[in-house]
């Protein structure tokens, strides 16, 4: 079946330290959504990337869609302890379908 | 708007008892979602209702778990009966009914099944 995968599963860095989580579909996609969730909080819309190679900046984080639109990366540059919590990828699910499968995450850990 | 309400936020039970999660979506969203959350398995879709219909509830785990949506104010997820393995954050979520549109999740309920 359809799924959307992201890597790394968890990394640490340490205050300042840039991070990247890459997101991989086994389809190509109309969108790509990125969620954050802080540690017991639950997930929070960030932003959707529609176009072909589109990338889009908030701050410090940078959002891009692949050329196939089949995969996405966020980057967090110079990361500080607010950038704590999991981040996920979710892609609309195949068929028609108004709703979002989701990568499994990528948890950060920020040390100061 | 107070966003998406669910009710209770955490829930303690035992093993055998019957469990109903509540969920109110944001006024005007078409599109209701049941999401469960562990560690060993992330986020998984467990049900998704479009205009209050059940479209796709493949991800129900089995005949234990049902989700009803009433009218477009109110849904509910029952366990029954409940086991220790139920124990996750359930999400509720909801969306406008275009297609790509973000989903808005509620805060979320912790269930224990002791």
């Amino acid at each position: 079946g359809q799924q959307v995968m992201q890597i790394p599963q968890y990394q640490h860095v340490q205050e300042g330290e840039d991070f990247t989580t890459y997101c991989n579909s086994s389809t190509t996609l109309s969108n790509i959504q990125w969620y954050k969730q802080r540690p017991g909080g639950h997930p929070v819309f960030l932003i959707q990337l529609v176009k072909s190679g589109e990338v889009k900046k908030q701050k410090r984080l940078t959002f891009q869609f692949g050329e196939a639109k089949k995969n996405s990366s966020l980057h967090i540059t110079a990361t500080q302890t607010t950038d704590v919590g999991t981040y996920f990828c979710a892609g609309p699910l195949s068929g028609g379908y108004n709703t979002l499968i989701f990568g499994a995450g990528t948890r950060l850990a920020v040390h100061p | 708007d107070a966003g998406v309400i669910q009710s209770p936020r955490h829930e303690v039970t035992e093993m055998g008892q019957e469990v109903t999660l509540r969920c109110k979506p944001i006024s005007g969203h078409n599109s209701l979602f049941w999401y469960r959350q562990t560690m060993m398995r992330g986020l998984e879709l467990l049900i998704y209702f479009n205009n209050n219909v059940p479209i796709d509830d493949s991800g129900m785990p089995e005949d234990r778990f049902s989700a009803k949506m009433p009218n477009a104010s109110f849904s509910t997820l029952k366990i029954q009966p409940s086991e220790p393995r139920d124990s996750a954050v359930y999400f509720c979520a909801s969306s406008a009914l275009n297609r790509d549109r973000e989903a808005f999740f509620g805060p979320g309920t912790r269930l224990t099944v002791l």
